[in-house]
């Protein structure tokens, strides 16, 4: 079964333009959260989706957006780009969107750079 | 808000030396508990999990125990080995209306031979 698939690997940006990353869930899997590491932040939740909805989002500015489609894949998109928006980009995924203890299956990441 | 709190590192330890890395939480609900790994060019992959008060999660000589009275989740192993040399995020998810996952801001772990 294949994993979590996030494309692309590496992305260089400058300032003010924008970007799409993409997520491809294991298949079957139909609940979709997307996290930003940086070295000084950790791991910060920018937000989940299930069934097409967004049901929660993170402490991040409008210019972090994101959807799902019907066959569950994701996009996340980030407007306006700025130095700070530098980071790895995590993708995971789950089967069962209704538990607390449901496990979360990652991606490599996509690591963008803003210049 | 919700947070999760883990020791800073980085850790450096001997091989067969015991290990604890410290991890307390805050939460408007009751969360469940996770340890993740992230190993040298590898992707974030769960260790262990505990879901209510005083339940134990073991993975790989690792364990944690979910203390609800100290709001903690440390994880602890016995006898490191080289190999454990990762960065171990300490997370906990919870339902506010819509599930999320919080993650503590990660401990790199090295472990000499």
């Amino acid at each position: 079964k294949a994993g979590v698939t996030q494309t692309p690997r590496y992305l260089i940006k400058t300032r003010g333009q924008q970007v799409t990353l993409s997520c491809s869930p294991i298949s079957g899997h139909r609940s979709v959260s997307w996290y930003q590491q940086t070295p000084g932040q950790g791991l910060q939740f920018l937000f989940e989706y299930f069934s097409e909805t967004q049901r929660n989002k993170g402490n991040f500015p409008g210019r972090f957006s994101g959807r799902q489609f019907s066959n569950s894949r994701s996009e996340m998109n980030v407007s306006t780009l700025e130095l700070g928006d530098s980071a790895l980009y995590l993708c995971a995924s789950s089967l069962d969107p209704g538990a607390t203890n449901e496990k979360l299956f990652f991606g490599s990441g996509t690591q963008l750079s803003v210049l | 808000g919700d947070s999760v709190t883990q020791m800073e590192g980085p850790v450096t330890l001997s091989e067969e030396a015991f290990l604890t890395i410290n991890c307390t939480y805050t939460a408007t609900g009751y969360p469940s508990l996770f340890w993740y790994v992230q190993y040298p060019g590898e992707g974030l992959q769960l260790l262990l999990k505990a879901t209510k008060a005083d339940d134990k999660g073991s993975n790989k000589g690792f364990e944690a125990t979910y203390r609800k009275e100290t709001t903690s989740f440390h994880l602890e192993k016995g006898s490191v080995q080289v190999s454990d040399s990762a960065v171990y995020f300490c997370a906990l998810r919870l339902n506010t209306g819509g599930f999320k996952t919080i993650f503590g801001a990660g401990t790199r772990l090295f472990v000499k031979a």
